[in-house]
């Protein structure tokens, strides 16, 4: 079993849809991240957490340490978005990658 | 402000030989870690310096290692190259001011033939 695990794997939905891509880890961790990687490489950080809610422009990012937890949230969904989301999570003294989820958002 | 700078952008080398990747990192950020990415294994962390210490180091073989310099600067080096060594490659900078958060430079894609 993966220390972190991401679901969905894939999700497909049309523009304006509220988005919900969750992460669940196994492990004592000191933060939590959630990166963006478009077609092409580039990795962008859109949030690093280690507890209760982070809010940038349509981005949400909730953390529930006691469950293990993450969520990060889209709302009014574009295809400006449609990109790979992947969680990671600081432990000790690596960080931990989930497989990410590919988004794509239907015009 | 200039971002995380990353050399060469692609490189093809033969099975067998090494290889050197070069990361700048944003001014005045002192940690930098790299990162490997194949499609079957995902992202991976390979190590992280800090003032020209290795701090934290992944679960690769010896034939990965890596150094920072004074400014901050690192080098990654894939001695004796296997197939299953091409990947992307990135580093990341972060600092205390920006609460260790990570920005990513846009990766070394290497190829080995």
């Amino acid at each position: 079993k993966n220390e972190v695990e991401q679901s969905p794997q894939n999700l497909t939905a049309q523009e304006g849809e509220f988005i919900t891509i969750n992460c669940s880890y196994s492990v004592g961790i000191s933060a939590l991240h959630w990166l963006q990687q478009h077609p092409g490489g580039g990795i962008v950080s859109l949030f690093m957490l280690s507890s209760g809610k982070k809010k940038h422009g349509r981005l949400i990012a909730t953390i529930n340490i006691q469950e293990k937890h993450s969520s990060l949230h889209i709302t009014a969904s574009h295809p400006r978005d449609s990109a790979v989301y992947i969680c990671a999570v600081s432990e000790a003294d690596k960080i931990i990658f989930g497989k990410g989820t590919r988004l794509h958002i239907l015009p | 402000k200039a971002g995380v700078t990353q050399t060469p952008r692609y490189l093809i080398k033969t099975r067998g030989q090494q290889v050197t990747l070069s990361c700048s990192p944003i001014s005045g950020h002192r940690s930098v870690s790299w990162y490997q990415q194949t499609p079957g294994q995902g992202l991976q962390f390979l190590f992280e310096y800090f003032s020209e210490t290795q701090r934290n180091k992944g679960n690769f073989p010896g034939r990965f290692s890596g150094r920072q310099f004074s400014n901050s600067r690192s080098e990654m080096n894939v001695s004796t190259l296997e197939l299953g060594d091409s990947a992307l490659y990135l580093c990341a900078s972060s600092s205390y001011r920006t609460n260790y958060g990570y920005t990513f430079g846009s990766g070394t894609r290497l190829t080995v033939v």
